[in-house]
């Protein structure tokens, strides 16, 4: 069946440092890839999304492209914040439902 | 636009007993979503409503359940909680009529089953 898996957590950078948060997926068909981001306490936010092989989702200083041939997907921002500090979630959808990575927690120090 | 709401956000109930949760979508979406959060399964999709139809159900068993109303408001419910039923209960609404759809998510619902 489908599936998404994402690089461990918990990953720790400093201000300022570039982030990468690999995601890889198994898939049939052309799914449309996503990443969320969870604060504390708080439901998921959509960051970005890309719906078909070699588009480029970005928002926030974050980008993310859709690798059909190595079947990925990597979450990645120049330079990071304090104020990024969450966890990230990498998802396909299938059908009307998204199925997700188990989350990678990202804490960024000042 | 308002958001996707979720009510109530915290609730505590002993086992054996049932709960009714409910989400209001994002205005103009007719597709509602469930999905349960744990530290250990990770985000794990419940069931679909669009509608009023159930269109997908995840791997639950049949203690949970759901409907949608005309209004696409949706409740979840669950019978004879368990333990293992503590969890963040997360609903997402989109327009459901497209792969590439995005699904937003209101804030959770805490269940503690004590």
């Amino acid at each position: 069946g489908n599936s998404v898996t994402q690089m461990e957590g918990p990953v720790t950078l400093s201000e300022e440092a570039f982030l990468t948060i690999n995601c890889t997926y198994t898939a049939t068909g052309y799914p449309s890839l996503f990443w969320y981001v969870q604060y504390p306490g708080e439901g998921l936010q959509l960051l970005l999304k890309a719906t078909k092989a070699d588009d480029k989702g970005s928002n926030k200083g974050f980008e993310a492209t859709y690798r059909k041939e190595t079947t990925s997907f990597h979450l990645e921002k120049g330079s990071v914040q304090v104020s990024d500090s969450a966890v990230y979630f990498c998802a396909l959808s299938q059908g009307g439902k998204l199925i997700f990575g188990q989350g990678t927690e990202l804490s960024v120090k000042p | 636009k308002a958001g996707v709401t979720q009510t109530p956000r915290y609730l505590i109930k002993t086992r054996g007993q049932q709960v009714t949760l409910s989400c209001s979508p994002i205005s103009g979406h007719r597709s509602v979503s469930w999905y349960q959060q744990t530290p250990g399964q990770g985000l794990q999709f419940l069931f679909e409503y669009f509608s009023e139809t159930q269109r997908n159900k995840g791997n639950f068993p049949g203690r949970f359940s759901g409907r949608q109303f005309s209004n696409s408001r949706s409740e979840m419910n669950v019978s004879t909680l368990e333990l293992g039923d503590s969890a963040l209960y997360l609903c997402a609404s989109s327009l459901g009529t497209d792969r590439t759809d995005t699904q937003y998510f209101g804030p959770g619902t805490r269940l503690t089953v004590l």
